[in-house]
């Protein structure tokens, strides 16, 4: 069965300090990689993906993340964190060639302190 | 087109009622997607249609809850007899198709008291 873990559960940081927010998966077939963001009574957002192609995939907002087949995870960075990025953020796997099928980690609290 | 709208958005109910919950997807999005988030947890997925046909369920979708789709437009889900353990924010999503972007709502948070 496929699986998701993040293994920080909170993440303090100070502003424009950088940030990496871990997760690895486990899957023996190829799998659609997610992050989405959470803030406080909101749903989720859709932060960037991989489906194919380039290892590295960028956010707008200035997040990137790189998929590693050889070592199952897909680490979510960004070099300079503001106080605006504070929120909940989930990696997640897509099974059966679809985005909608999703298994989630449990989730990182990043806290951004000024 | 204002997204994936979710009603109500908090519903606070007594132990041993029944409550239904609505999901309005994205226009012409044919597959539509059922999550449970609970407190400190992400979201775990519960069913999916795509059109009117429900092609999966989970196993946390216990006899107590059943969803529908009848239209292949909007759904419904309907919790009977909530228990405290009920207590979650029900997400709903969209998407175009299989291989499509999933777009969520804001979410329904249901208090079991």
């Amino acid at each position: 069965a496929q699986s998701v873990t993040q293994l920080d559960s909170q993440v303090p940081v100070f502003e424009e300090a950088p940030v990496e927010l871990r997760c690895n998966y486990s899957s023996s077939v190829s799998v659609y990689l997610f992050w989405y963001v959470q803030y406080p009574n909101q749903g989720l957002q859709l932060l960037l993906k991989y489906l194919s192609g380039s290892t590295l995939v960028e956010s707008i907002n200035g997040f990137e993340a790189e998929f590693n087949k050889s070592q199952t995870s897909f680490h979510l960075r960004k070099p300079s964190v503001h106080i605006s990025d504070t929120a909940e953020y989930f990696c997640a796997v897509g099974y059966g060639g679809s985005q909608g099928n999703l298994i989630f980690g449990k989730g990182t609290k990043l806290s951004v302190k000024p | 087109d204002t997204g994936v709208s979710q009603d109500p958005r908090h519903k606070i109910t007594k132990r041993g009622q029944n409550v239904t919950f609505r999901c309005d997807p994205i226009s012409e999005h044919n597959r539509l997607y059922w999550y449970r988030q609970t407190l400190g947890q992400g979201p775990e997925f519960l069913t999916y249609f795509q059109n009117e046909a429900q092609l999966e369920k989970s196993r946390l979708l216990s006899d107590r809850f059943s969803a529908e789709r009848p239209k292949g437009s909007f759904s419904t889900l309907e919790i009977q007899r909530t228990e405290q353990g009920d207590s979650a924010m029900y997400l709903c999503a969209s998407s175009l198709g299989q291989g499509s972007e999933a777009f969520f709502g804001q979410g329904t948070r249901l208090t079991v008291v």
